[in-house]
């Protein structure tokens, strides 16, 4: 089984639409959750990250936690064709390991 | 700022050749990491050095050969690579519970 899951996409959306991505994870002690964005070519950026249950929200992105359902989201408010990316969920689960799913494409149509 | 510096950006090396990435980071981060992505795939952990100090290493062949010569630098020794180790290579650093990366370096085996 693997650690971390998310569905691999394209996720397609109409530009202003809401984006929602997924993530699970197998390991029930993770603490730390995390979302990336890695463009093409480019490095992973962070833009969220969640350590408690319910909802945090930064500007047009909110992450959503649920320990007892092992699952993390981010919904994207007022998609933007700038939004189309690839977007990583992150476990942190011991000491210094993070471990990444396999990503989201997501694809904003103008 | 949360800035982790890798050269070079591009590499292309034979596969007799040795070469090294470097990775420099001046947060005062105490965690540090190599991590390699393919094409359409997430970042896969390589290396973990925590206080300066080798903490997790992922069965990576001995071709790569980390080093940390302080707590801001780390390195990645590369001998005799095959043309399958072409990737990405990021460099991360870590405080607490957010992990930030490097712009990555391309490398490619011919």
């Amino acid at each position: 089984q693997k650690e971390v899951e998310q569905n691999s996409g394209p996720l397609s959306v109409p530009e202003g639409a809401i984006a929602s991505l997924n993530c699970t994870y197998s390991d029930r002690v993770s603490q730390s959750f995390f979302w990336y964005r890695q463009y093409s070519g480019k490095s992973p950026e962070l833009i969220m990250s969640i350590y408690s249950n319910g909802d945090k929200e930064d500007g047009r992105f909110t992450a959503q936690l649920n320990k007892a359902s092992q699952y993390v989201s981010l919904l994207i408010r007022d998609s933007q064709p700038s939004d189309s990316a690839t977007y990583l969920c992150a476990v942190r689960n011991y000491g210094q390991n993070f471990v990444f799913g396999p990503g989201t494409r997501l694809s904003v149509l103008p | 700022d949360t800035e982790v510096t890798q050269t070079p950006k591009h590499l292309v090396m034979g596969m007799t050749n040795k070469k090294s990435l470097k990775c420099e980071q001046h947060m005062g981060h105490r965690a540090m990491y190599w991590y390699k992505q393919k094409a359409k795939k997430p970042p896969e952990l390589m290396f973990v050095y925590s206080y300066e100090k080798l903490s997790i290493n992922e069965s990576v062949p001995s071709r790569f050969s980390p080093e940390c010569p302080n707590s801001s630098l780390l390195n990645l020794h590369l001998h005799a690579l095959q043309p399958e180790d072409s990737a990405l290579y990021l460099c991360a650093s870590s405080q607490e519970n957010t992990i930030y990366f490097g712009e990555g370096s391309w490398l490619t085996v011919v």
